[in-house]
């Protein structure tokens, strides 16, 4: 079952603007994960925020969590070409070690 | 350098062919992991392992098999009941209780398709 739905599906900006997409789960979460994927690659961990927590810094990287809502946004500020890749949600439910991913949203950075 | 290694990158597999993907790490984790993503799509997990000799399945396991009997090694067998395995499938691993810490590392993926 897929857990998060990432919006917008598709994402196209200009070199040096900021990137936001937002992703929504169903359940209560232990924490949420963003993930990057490189076309026909492997994805690599780029944050983790928790349950408890409202926002987290990394970087060019920030992410939010509103569990009211069950939603949470990642924004990339100046953005570069290498940013181009997909992203992807995760979610760490209470009493497992089991990720459930979002769909994913696609982000391409025009130069 | 320690990392999770998935072989081969891409595999090609008959009509009612069983084939094994290979995943191989050297970080020492506990908890291993089988995804399968189709295009456009996230992951689906397969099957999962949190420890030597013992494995769970996961959303979509029909089809599939797995073994667990070193604690570097999680091969996956797609076997035939597979109706659909074209797909690329990722493997992961995490330090165990410590996916909510860390997350996941994930390998680089093996394409399988169809022919």
């Amino acid at each position: 079952s897929q857990q998060g739905e990432e919006d917008p599906q598709a994402l196209s900006i200009q070199e040096g603007e900021n990137a936001t997409m937002n992703c929504s789960y169903k359940t209560s979460i232990n924490n949420l994960q963003w993930y990057r994927q490189n076309s026909g690659r492997g994805l690599v961990h780029l944050i983790l925020i928790r349950s408890n927590e409202r926002e987290k810094h990394s970087g060019r990287l920030r992410v939010t969590l509103d569990t009211s809502k069950k939603s949470s946004s990642l924004l990339i500020t100046a953005s570069r070409a290498a940013d181009t890749a997909s992203y992807f949600c995760a979610t760490l439910n209470f009493g497992n070690e089991k990720l459930t991913f979002g769909t994913g949203t696609r982000l391409t950075i025009i130069p | 350098d320690g990392g999770i290694t998935q072989s081969p990158k891409y595999l090609f597999r008959k009509e009612g062919q069983n084939v094994t993907l290979s995943c191989e790490q050297n970080l020492n984790h506990d908890a291993m992991y089988w995804y399968r993503q189709d295009p456009g799509q996230g992951l689906r997990l397969i099957y999962y392992s949190q420890i030597v000799n013992d494995f769970q399945k996961g959303d979509i396991a029909e089809g599939y098999s797995v073994s667990r009997e070193k604690k570097e090694s999680f091969p996956l067998t797609v076997t035939s009941a597979q109706k659909n395995p074209t797909a690329f499938y990722l493997c992961a691993s995490s330090m165990r209780d410590r996916a909510s810490v860390y997350g996941y590392t994930f390998g680089s993926g093996t394409r399988l398709t169809v022919v």
